[in-house]
């Protein structure tokens, strides 16, 4: 069974400055998406950035960036220029790929509280 | 457009009650699926639904049912309730079947069993 594991249950940075959340994974399978979802204090959670495991680019969303390791099984969430709004739950999130065993459904570690300071 | 949307937004009941939660997808969305999220925790998985058929269903005890309808709203069912019930239940679309790229959450439901 696959599994996500997020060491960091809090975070802080201040305002302007650069955060990394870490997120590790175990899957045996070579086929799989990873997301990083934010969840602010109003719950609704939205998708920040996907990566798909056979690209080896890192993805990149404006100020959201991604290190994926996929030998090291760790993909990790850069916020850069960080601002107040980027307080948040940040859930890291795999998905088996079309011929995998979750069948689409999410697998979420158990989160990073991130708080920025102004 | 409407995102994806829930009701009741908060329910209180007492433990060996019913329950039923209510989904709608956004316009357009096949699918649907539902988490339970544990105060301090990330969402568990409970059901997929695409094309009103059940096309996942993650580790939970049968007292946990779902559905969906023709027009893809979908309802959560939970019957002898349980203190551990008390969660966030998320309801989350996609465009289209189980593969798709993106599932798109609503607010949740904040169910209380006392």
């Amino acid at each position: 069974a696959q599994t996500v594991t997020q060491s960091q249950p809090e975070m802080s940075v201040q305002e302007a400055e650069t955060v990394t959340l870490s997120c590790t994974y175990d899957t045996s399978e070579s086929d799989y998406y990873l997301f990083w979802y934010k969840q602010p204090p109003s719950r609704q959670m939205i998708l920040v950035i996907r990566q798909e495991a056979y690209k080896q680019q890192n993805a990149t969303e404006n100020r959201f960036s991604v290190n994926f390791q996929k030998a090291a099984k760790s993909f990790s969430l850069k916020i850069s220029d960080s601002q107040l709004g980027d307080a948040a739950m940040y859930f890291c999130a795999y998905r088996s790929g079309p011929y995998g065993g979750s069948q689409g459904n999410l697998i979420f570690g158990k989160g990073t509280k991130l708080s920025v300071k102004p | 457009d409407a995102g994806v949307t829930q009701s009741p937004t908060h329910l209180i009941k007492t433990r060996g009650q019913q329950v039923t939660l209510r989904c709608s997808p956004i316009s357009g969305h096949k699918s649907v699926s539902w988490y339970q999220q544990v105060l301090g925790q990330g969402p568990q998985f409970i059901f997929q639904y695409y094309e009103k058929e059940e096309r996942g269903r993650g580790n939970f005890p049968d007292r946990f049912s779902a559905r969906q309808f023709p027009n893809y709203s979908s309802e959560l069912n939970v019957n002898a309730l349980l203190l551990g019930d008390s969660a966030l239940y998320l309801c989350a679309s996609s465009i289209t079947g189980p593969l798709s790229y993106e599932q798109y959450f609503g607010p949740g439901t904040r169910l209380t069993v006392t």
